[in-house]
């Protein structure tokens, strides 16, 4: 089971939105809508922002948001602020041997 | 809060085992399934294994399947990770993490973790 793809970096400017994008198969991301989106600060561990494709948890801004088209799910922080500045990874339930798989990461830095 | 206390991770010799812990506290404990995640030096997340609230449904990953056992004593409100035949791509920061529901198996999220133990595999 291969990791899901995302861009390795998305950097913007405080107040700006980004996007970023989570590309599986139909064997998982396509498949089910059990697409879930970590934040991970340096040093840190990660903390759950999405699931269910676009729920948030509770405590969680609702600058976070979450989509999913066809094969690939995506990640959408508006009003950008400094402290978004982390590591983000999608992961997903899959129908292979390995029950869950997670994305290869996204940086994302405030300009 | 919810808090995940791992330990048992160290240096160990490849093919030589471990037994890593993950000591829960301030929530009910046996109404949540439990999982282990964990992360190589500078790289992203790997599931590793996920246990029901009740022990009566398991989950491995590929890579850990047949080398690794993950147990829970709801007893004493602890999660478990038995890795024998360990390798050197097995070296990484292993996470205890909390599920969002009872049962493991579709839909496991991971609401609470806990700051990980180091498991180095070196000769």
């Amino acid at each position: 089971q291969s990791a899901l793809t995302q861009p390795a970096s998305v950097s913007g400017s405080p107040g700006q939105s980004i996007t970023i994008s989570c590309t599986g198969t139909s064997s998982d991301v396509g498949g089910y809508n059990y697409v879930s989106w970590y934040q991970q600060h340096p040093g840190k561990a990660p903390k759950l922002m999405i699931y269910d494709v676009s729920n948030r948890p509770s405590g969680v801004s609702n600058r976070f948001s979450g989509s999913k088209s066809g094969n690939t799910a995506s990640l959408t922080i508006s009003g950008l602020q400094a402290e978004d500045e982390a590591d983000y990874y999608c992961s997903s339930y899959t129908s292979s041997s390995t029950s869950y798989v997670f994305g290869t990461g996204t940086k994302v830095t405030v300009l | 809060e919810v808090q995940l206390v791992e330990s048992g991770g160290g240096l160990v010799q490849p093919g030589r085992s471990l037994r890593l812990s993950c000591a829960a506290s301030r929530f009910t404990f046996d109404d949540y399934a439990m999982h282990w995640v964990r992360q190589a030096p500078g790289k992203g997340l790997e599931w590793v294994s996920g246990i029901s609230w009740n022990s009566g449904s398991r989950g491995y990953a590929d890579s850990v399947k047949g080398r690794f056992t993950i147990s829970r004593d709801n007893a004493k409100n602890s999660l478990y990770l038995q890795m024998n035949s360990l390798r050197g791509e097995d070296t990484a920061l292993y996470y205890c993490a909390k599920d969002m529901k009872a049962w493991f198996g579709e839909g496991d999220y991971f609401d609470y973790w806990g700051q990980g133990t180091l498991v180095t595999v070196s000769s």
